[in-house]
């Protein structure tokens, strides 16, 4: 079935450091989401990208939608301590949405 | 601003028990999930509706039902539980479309 390699699993950064996480599958994807999950909390869509190519931010946060359509990745920028959670990506390819495993960030002080 | 509201944030039930899960959402959505969240396996579809009394089987949905018999109410119904249904539970609704677009906080049910 269809799959998506979300990496790197987990981060551990400095805080005022960037952050890069990417998503990748064999699959073509049409839609391409970024969720971020806070502890103890559901997730909260933070970007959606529907083109191929798209580069779309969100305050300190950029994603893009790879030109193959297989990929994305997300870049956080002078992270700070509430950037700390799980960052979901998912893919949207017949109206069927797969997410992949997650990445956890951690800020060390 | 979207409430996605989940009945309980932690549920024990014991196996074989029929277990209910509610969600409701204070926007007037016509779509709305249910997803499980497992460690390593990320979020898993279990099902999906677009309208009162309609549905669709997400990935996993053996198992579970679910009933939608108002627009903002949504529920999960395990007709009996087994240890391997422990997880945390997760409600989201969109206006239309299938992107979860606002979840719940979860439900996180364990089964002894």
């Amino acid at each position: 079935g269809q799959q998506l390699n979300q990496s790197p699993q987990s981060m551990f950064i400095q805080e005022g450091e960037d952050v890069s996480m990417n998503c990748t599958s064999s699959s073509i994807f049409n839609t391409w989401l970024w969720y971020k999950q806070d502890p103890g909390e559901g997730p909260v869509l933070l970007i959606a990208l529907y083109k191929a190519g798209e580069l779309t931010s969100n305050g300190r946060l950029t994603a893009q939608f790879g030109i193959t359509r297989k990929d994305s990745f997300l870049n956080i920028s002078a992270s700070i301590p509430s950037d700390v959670g799980i960052y979901f990506c998912a893919g949207n390819r017949d109206d069927k949405i797969i997410f992949g495993k997650g990445t956890r960030l951690h800020i060390l002080p | 601003d979207v409430k996605v509201t989940q009945s309980s944030r932690y549920l024990v039930k014991r196996t074989g028990e029929k277990v209910f899960l509610e969600c409701v959402q204070d926007m007037d959505h016509e779509n709305m999930f249910w997803y499980r969240q497992d460690p390593g396996l990320g979020l898993r579809l279990i099902y999906f509706s677009y309208d009162v009394k309609m549905k669709e089987k997400g990935d996993i949905p053996e198992g579970y039902s679910v009933s939608r018999e108002k627009k903002e109410r949504f529920s999960l119904i395990l007709e009996s539980a087994s240890t391997n249904q422990t997880s945390m539970y997760l409600c989201a609704s969109r206006r239309t479309g299938v992107v979860p677009q606002h979840f719940g906080d979860g439900t996180r049910l364990s089964i002894l």
